[in-house]
């Protein structure tokens, strides 16, 4: 069946740092993928996505591209600040309306 | 945007009572979902429903039941509470389109069995 694999946590960066997250997935045929971000006592917001090969998604600086060869969708961004600190879930949706979540990358940004 | 409203931030109950949870969306959403959140383990799907009165078990469905009976509102149900069950608990809607529309995501209920 399908499923994700992301990178364990907990990660925690300085302000400005570079973040990359690691995402890889097994699924057959041509899943979708998401990046969603849960913020503290809140539920999941969907981050960006990608629908097909080599599609870049991006939102509020973050980034991440569906790599088929190497069935990756790693979350980059340049420079975090404090307000990106919350837990981050990769997820893939495949031919139903189905979603199949990692374990999600709790991620904490000191100043 | 989206609204997705689950009934109830926090819920405490006892073990062997009938528990509800409640969520209600109102952008017309044909597809609703239940979702168990537990550390270390992601988000589990317990039942969705693709429409009206129909339902379908996730990957978790045992000691669970749901309810469809408007478009708007999906009901989750807890025949017997038991202290496994708690959890964070997360109900979501999707429209039906093309090319995989993404979730909208209520704010989550925080149950605990005691």
């Amino acid at each position: 069946g399908d499923s994700v694999t992301q990178m364990e946590g907990p990660v925690t960066l300085s302000e400005e740092a570079f973040l990359t997250i690691n995402c890889t997935y097994t699924a057959t045929g041509y899943p979708s993928l998401f990046w969603y971000v849960q913020y503290p006592g809140e539920g999941l917001q969907l981050l960006l996505k990608a629908t097909k090969a080599d599609d870049k998604g991006s939102n509020k600086g973050f980034e991440a591209t569906y790599r088929k060869e190497t069935t990756s969708f790693h979350l980059e961004k340049g420079s975090v600040q404090v307000s990106d600190s919350a837990v981050y879930f990769c997820a893939l949706q495949g031919g139903n309306e189905k979603l199949t979540f990692g374990t999600g990358t709790r991620l904490t940004i000191i100043p | 945007d989206v609204k997705v409203t689950q009934s109830s931030r926090y819920l405490v109950k006892r073990t062997g009572e009938k528990v509800f949870l409640e969520c209600v969306q109102d952008m017309d959403h044909e597809n609703m979902f239940w979702y168990r959140q537990d550390p270390g383990l992601g988000l589990r799907l317990i039942y969705f429903s693709y429409d009206v009165k129909m339902k379908e078990k996730g990957d978790i469905p045992e000691g669970y039941s749901v309810s469809r009976e408007k478009k708007e509102r999906f009901s989750l149900i807890l025949e017997s509470a038991s202290t496994n069950q708690t959890s964070m608990y997360l109900c979501a809607s999707s429209s039906t389109g093309y090319r995989n529309q993404p979730q909208h995501f209520g704010d989550g209920t925080r149950l605990s069995i005691l």
